[in-house]
């Protein structure tokens, strides 16, 4: 089975500092690997994707994050934070393997930026 | 627009009652999860639907049941038998075509409280 380990699952930041949270999985396949971000009381929202392509992929509202398979790490990243990055981030593997295509989600990371 | 639709987006239920949790998407998509989100616990995943009168157990499957008579409706039903059912449950769906990409798009959720 696959797995997802976000480490942190409360991360702050001041308004403007580099953004960086933590994913690492395991999967005995190349995976494809997601990142969603969650605001309160809504549904989550696909930040990006990787699929196999390019390791360095961008993302929506300026976050990236890159693929290390030697690390089995997919961390994300954004250069400056702003205030309305604050939500919950949530990584996931996707399970080729057993059929049904599932989604196996991280814990989650709760984003604080402060003044 | 197209997208997922649930409803509502609160409900209260009493102990001993069933209640059913709508979801609907009008992206043609064949693939329809039901998520439930915890604090500190993620997503689990409680049943799937990759086709119309098909559906699978998830993770949480217990005290749960779903329907697919349509391609676009995949209620949820809380039973009674649900020991602890207050939680945030997230409907999404996925095309699961030619060329997909395995991205999950979800519904805005919603929260059940048992009182």
């Amino acid at each position: 089975a696959q797995s997802v380990t976000q480490l942190g699952s409360h991360v702050s930041v001041s308004e403007g500092a580099l953004v960086l949270l933590r994913c690492n999985y395991s999967s005995s396949v190349p995976p494809y690997l997601f990142w969603y971000v969650q605001y309160p009381n809504q549904g989550l929202q696909l930040l990006l994707k990787y699929t196999s392509a390019a390791t360095l992929v961008k993302g929506i509202n300026g976050f990236e994050a890159e693929f290390k398979k030697s690390e089995t790490s997919f961390h994300l990243t954004k250069p400056s934070a702003h205030m309305s990055d604050a939500a919950e981030y949530f990584c996931a593997v996707s399970d080729l393997t057993g059929g049904g295509n599932k989604l196996t989600f991280g814990t989650g990371t709760q984003l604080k930026v402060e003044l | 627009d197209g997208g997922i639709t649930q409803s509502p987006k609160y409900l209260f239920r009493k102990e001993g009652q069933n209640v059913t949790l709508s979801c609907e998407q009008n992206l043609n998509h064949d693939a329809m999860y039901w998520y439930r989100q915890d604090p500190g616990q993620g997503l689990r995943l409680i049943y799937y639907s990759q086709i119309v009168n098909d559906f699978q157990k998830g993770d949480i499957a217990e005290g749960y049941s779903v329907s697919r008579e349509k391609k676009e409706s995949f209620p949820l039903t809380v039973t009674s038998a649900q020991k602890n059912p207050t939680a945030f449950y997230l409907c999404a769906s996925k095309d699961v075509g030619a060329g997909r990409t395995d991205t999950q798009y979800f519904g805005p959720g919603t929260r059940l409280t048992v009182l």
